[in-house]
């Protein structure tokens, strides 16, 4: 069944550190979408990157990286000199291409918080 | 453009009351979705629609109504509202169909039913 894990419910960390937030994910189909989203203290959600099962190049945005690696069914996004305004929820979701396609599967979220 | 709107963004209902929340988006898209976030479970599907005029349920339709009668605005309505409705939605839209669509989210509207 398809299923997105955020195992990580809250992390900590100071400015400036760089912090990894894990996404393992659940699917039966082999052309998958995966994405990550911000919720920041505003409470809307901003998309930050989609990534599809093919491609499994690292992308790099600015402080941002993501990697993907579908041998470990994972998509794990990086924050590299962290900021305080970085603090957010943060959610991976994955979209299948034939068993549930054009619905968004969240996981759990994680909340990120970065102290001055 | 102002991208996906909802309306309220604040709301406070009796156990029994209706209410109609109001998505409306100026992107032209084909798909639009209602969720709903709760504490520790992330987001959850609760209708969606593919067009003007369709309708689907999602992961969690039980006492929720939708409707779609023109293509920019998704109502999403409770017609006897529950404290377990108490929750914040979200309103998405997306361009068409596809796995690869990606989803356009309005700010929320946090509702409390007492």
């Amino acid at each position: 069944a398809q299923k997105v894990t955020q195992a990580q419910t809250e992390i900590s960390v100071v400015e400036k550190e760089d912090v990894t937030l894990d996404c393992v994910y659940e699917t039966r189909d082999t052309t998958y979408y995966l994405f990550w989203y911000k919720q920041p203290p505003s409470g809307e959600l901003v998309f930050l990157i989609r990534r599809n099962s093919f491609d499994e190049q690292n992308e790099i945005s600015g402080r941002y990286s993501w990697n993907f690696q579908k041998s470990t069914s994972s998509f794990n996004f990086t924050i590299t000199a962290s900021q305080v305004v970085d603090s957010a929820v943060y959610f991976c979701a994955l979209s299948e291409a034939v068993h549930n396609t054009d619905k968004l599967i969240f996981g759990t979220g994680t909340r990120l918080q970065v102290f001055p | 453009n102002a991208g996906v709107t909802q309306t309220p963004k604040f709301r406070v209902l009796k156990t029994g009351q209706s209410m109609t929340l109001l998505c409306a988006q100026d992107m032209n898209h084909e798909y639009m979705y209602w969720y709903r976030q709760d504490p520790g479970m992330g987001l959850r599907l609760i209708h969606y629609s593919v067009g003007e005029g369709t309708t689907a349920k999602g992961e969690v339709p039980d006492g929720y109504n939708v409707s779609r009668l023109k293509k920019q605005n998704f109502l999403l309505g409770l017609e006897s509202a529950a404290p377990s409705q108490t929750s914040v939605y979200f309103c998405a839209s997306a361009p068409g169909q596809g796995a690869y669509q990606t989803q356009y989210f309005g700010p929320g509207t946090r509702l409390l039913v007492l």
